[in-house]
């Protein structure tokens, strides 16, 4: 099956510095890419999504890179705020099932 | 449009015993997924339906665990006899049934076996 591994576990930037997190799956049918945002007690929510057709993709702050070669994706958040500070999961799926990373704890420092 | 309920939001049990949550996916929403989140770790899929037909349950462990979703709207998971790892908090998740589609979850059930 899938496996999806993420780094750092942990990440703590200052306020206004860029954060990038990093992960490989290793099944190289799967086609689509969700970066999910989880603030604490809460729920996983979608934060932005690549397809394998697509090398990058941006949304204001937020941009994803995909190397489908080299089997990897990267989460890029420039100007970080302190709401960034939460816990960022990758996923990896090929039809509907996700597999997930284990998590990269967020800390953006004021 | 409301989102994934479920409900309780929490649950104390005593290993052995059995518990059941529930789920009501966003109207409309053809699949469904549970997954368990362990304090620390990401979410892991335990089944996923489509309408009311199974779809994937690799990772269900199935002598203990079961799920059903009945006429393909709300769906229930069961733990009997719950063990003291399955302390986790229980994710509901529903999505459109194309591949690739958003996954919305639910607040979760905080499960914790004493």
């Amino acid at each position: 099956g899938e496996n999806v591994e993420q780094h750092p576990s942990t990440l703590s930037v200052q306020e206004g510095d860029s954060a990038v997190i990093k992960c490989t799956y290793s099944d190289s049918a799967s086609n689509y890419f969700p970066w999910y945002k989880q603030e604490l007690g809460k729920r996983p929510q979608l934060i932005i999504d690549i397809r394998s057709n697509v090398g990058e993709k941006k949304d204001q702050r937020i941009a994803v890179t995909l190397n489908k070669t080299a089997k990897h994706f990267s989460l890029h958040i420039t100007e970080t705020q302190p709401e960034d500070s939460a816990v960022y999961f990758c996923a990896a799926s090929k039809g509907n099932m996700l597999t997930f990373g284990g998590g990269t704890r967020l800390m953006v420092k004021p | 449009e409301a989102g994934v309920a479920q409900s309780p939001r929490y649950k104390i049990i005593e290993k052995r015993q059995s518990v059941a949550f529930w789920c009501n996916p966003i109207s409309g929403h053809a699949t469904l997924y549970w997954y368990q989140q362990i304090l620390g770790q990401g979410p892991k899929l335990l089944i996923q339906f489509q309408n009311n037909g199974v779809v994937d349950d690799s990772q269900l462990p199935k002598d203990r665990f079961s799920a059903e979703r009945l006429k393909g709207v709300d769906s229930t998971l069961k733990i009997q006899p719950a063990k003291l790892e399955d302390s986790a908090v229980y994710l509901c998740a529903s999505s459109l049934v194309a591949a690739g589609r958003e996954q919305y979850f639910g607040p979760g059930t905080r499960l914790t076996v004493t």
